[in-house]
């Protein structure tokens, strides 16, 4: 009931194209939803997040979409850049721990 | 701001020995976090201190797993004896405080190979 679960595992996408990362969790108890970017030989950071009593945030050209009667949440990079090239971790928060997917990479083909 | 410092960014050692990770938080901040990353297990919260006082230890995977924060500049993991499993990437990340609100700012991290 701790986990949550994230897909795609990798993904490729073309430059300009639209990159979707989904994530899952079972404990309705989780209170915000964090996304970490991470590049290599780098530690996680905060790229942006939610609450679960919203349903979408837009940063840039990055976008929380938030289901939570469905207990989903996907996180949306439009107009994919090279340098977007990374592992993107979703996250949930409770009680003062943060629990982690597992990780997407994501390539963006120039 | 130096961020979250941690040393070695590099360890190598033998099955059996003793090893230590340091880690400096972010200057004011007043929690500090302990992950282990692993391909199998992705990151995981090993311990996590506020005002230096450990809160939740239940990630550290054994007794050969220790974490100390004499004062609130400087916090060390220690395992030992270690074993080749332990190989991983070790992060040490520090916020403000506790809280679904405040950041989470992650050190370069550790690569830890026990061979």
């Amino acid at each position: 009931q701790q986990q949550v679960k994230q897909s795609p595992q990798s993904l490729i996408v073309q430059k300009g194209g639209i990159s979707i990362i989904n994530c899952a969790y079972e404990n309705t108890a989780f209170d915000y939803f964090p996304w970490y970017q991470q590049f290599p030989g780098k530690g996680p950071a905060l790229l942006i997040a939610i609450r679960p009593d919203v349903s979408e945030k837009k940063e840039g050209r990055f976008t929380i979409s938030f289901n939570k009667s469905a207990k989903q949440f996907s996180l949306h990079i439009m107009d994919s850049q090279p340098g977007d090239s990374a592992t993107y971790f979703c996250a949930a928060f409770l009680a003062g721990k943060l629990i982690f997917g597992q990780g997407t990479t994501l390539q963006v083909k120039p | 701001d130096a961020g979250v410092i941690q040393s070695p960014r590099h360890e190598v050692t033998e099955m059996g020995q003793e090893v230590t990770l340091r880690c400096k938080p972010i200057s004011g901040h007043n929690s500090l976090f302990w992950y282990r990353q692993t391909m199998m297990r992705g990151l995981e919260l090993l311990i996590y201190f506020n005002n230096n006082v450990p809160i939740d230890d239940s990630g550290m995977p054994e007794d050969r797993f220790s974490a100390k924060m004499p004062n609130a500049s400087f916090s060390t993991l220690k395992i030992q004896p270690s074993e080749p499993r332990d190989s991983a990437v070790y992060f040490c990340a520090s916020s403000l405080a506790i809280g679904e609100l405040n950041e989470q700012f992650f050190g370069p991290g550790t690569r830890l190979t026990v061979l």
